[in-house]
Formats: C-alpha cells, structure tokens, sequence
C-alpha cells in the first residue's frame, strides 16, 4: 500500500518570503503522480500543482514549486512570494498510474502572516 | 462549467439515525471518489468508482455505509445508523479517468455532526 507523510504539521512564513513543505512517500509502483492541493477554510479542495514521475523535470506553476526527488521519494512544495491567500492546509498525494486511486498525507497548516 | 456539487453542506443528525449525501461529479468525469475527513487530517478514501462499478471499497464500513453510482453519474452515499464517530467532513472527487488528465476535483463537502 501507498502511504504518503508529511512532517510538519504547521509553518507560518511572512508575507513575501519563501515557504517550503515537504512530503515523502513509499511505494513500488514505477509509475505515478504526485499533488500538491490546496485547502483553505472555505474547505474545498483545489489542486495546486502535479508531477508526472515520469517526467525528471519539476514541474512549475507560477509562484508554486516543486522539487522531484524519484530516489528519495521526495516531493517538496516551494511557495515564492508568499501571500494572504496562501493561507491553507497543503495536502500532499499520491495516484497510482494503474488504477488512479489517490491516497493523501496528512495535511501541513500553512500561515502566511502579514 | 459547473464543478463538483455537493448536498447537502451541513447535516446535524443524532446517532442511530440514518442519513444521504448526494454528489453529482463533473460531466463526463468517469471516475468518482468518496472520502471521508476528520478535523484536521487528511482525506481517507471510503469508495471510488468507474462509471457504475465500485473498483476499490476497501475502506468502506459495510456493516453501516452503502454507495451507490446509477448510470455512473449522481452518486449518493448513505450511512445507518449513525455514530458519534461518523461526524467528519464527507467528500465527493471526480476525475477523468484519462492518463494525461488525472486531476481530481473535489466538491464543497458536507459536514456532518452527529449528536
């Protein structure tokens, strides 16, 4: 089974600055996708960002970041520029190419403060 | 186009009760997800579906919770009776089903108590 772990329960970081989140996962699958979702207290989930493993580049959504490690079963989420809104909770997640079954960690409470 | 819909998005039942979520995926998405959140932790799936075929239920309290997804869209998900410890936030995820677009999308939730 896949499990995926997030180690920091909570970060705060100051408006402006950089944040990084970080997730480890363990599995024997070769192949798969990696998210990062963003749930804010209005509560609905929104993905943030997605690395195929395939793919040795690290993926990029503007501000948003990720850095790959397939080796080390590391996917980490660097937040640039942070702002107001970026306060959530940060879920890490795994899918499984074969039969898309998406498994969460369990969460890290980001608060960017002003 | 309208997303995930969710209803409804707060329940308040007492325990032994019996109670129905209702989710209506994207069109066209194949795949559905039913999770189920406590405060402050991370989603656990309960069902996912493929189109009317409940592929992985493995997580699923059989002994109280049913689902079910007629003509692989609307998918409802019952519990009965209820516990004190069913009271989470219950999500409804849809997806594609394609490779290259495996995103899932998640509703509003509903957040139910049971007292």
């Amino acid at each position: 089974a896949q499990t995926v772990t997030q180690s920091q329960p909570e970060m705060s970081v100051q408006e402006a600055e950089t944040v990084t989140l970080s997730c480890t996962y363990d599995t024997s699958e070769s192949n798969y996708y990696l998210f990062w979702y963003k749930q804010p207290p209005s509560r609905q989930m929104i993905l943030v960002i997605r690395q195929e493993a395939y793919k040795q580049q690290n993926a990029t959504e503007n501000r948003f970041s990720v850095n790959f490690q397939k080796a080390a079963k590391s996917f980490s989420l660097k937040i640039s520029d942070s702002q107001l809104g970026d306060t959530a909770m940060y879920f890490c997640a795994f899918m499984k190419w074969s039969n898309y079954k998406l498994t969460f960690g369990k969460g890290t409470l980001l608060t960017v403060n002003p | 186009e309208a997303g995930v819909v969710q209803s409804p998005r707060y329940k308040i039942i007492e325990k032994k009760q019996p109670v129905a979520f209702w989710c209506n995926p994207i069109s066209g998405h194949n795949t559905l997800y039913w999770y189920r959140q406590n405060l402050g932790q991370g989603p656990e799936l309960l069902i996912r579906y493929e189109n009317e075929e409940a592929v992985d239920d493995s997580q699923l309290p059989k002994d109280r919770f049913s689902a079910e997804r007629l003509k692989g869209v609307d998918s409802t998900l019952k519990i009965q009776p209820a516990e004190l410890g069913d009271s989470a936030v219950y999500l409804c995820a849809s997806s594609s089903g394609e490779p290259m677009n495996t995103e899932a999308f998640f509703g509003q939730g509903t957040r139910l108590t049971v007292v």
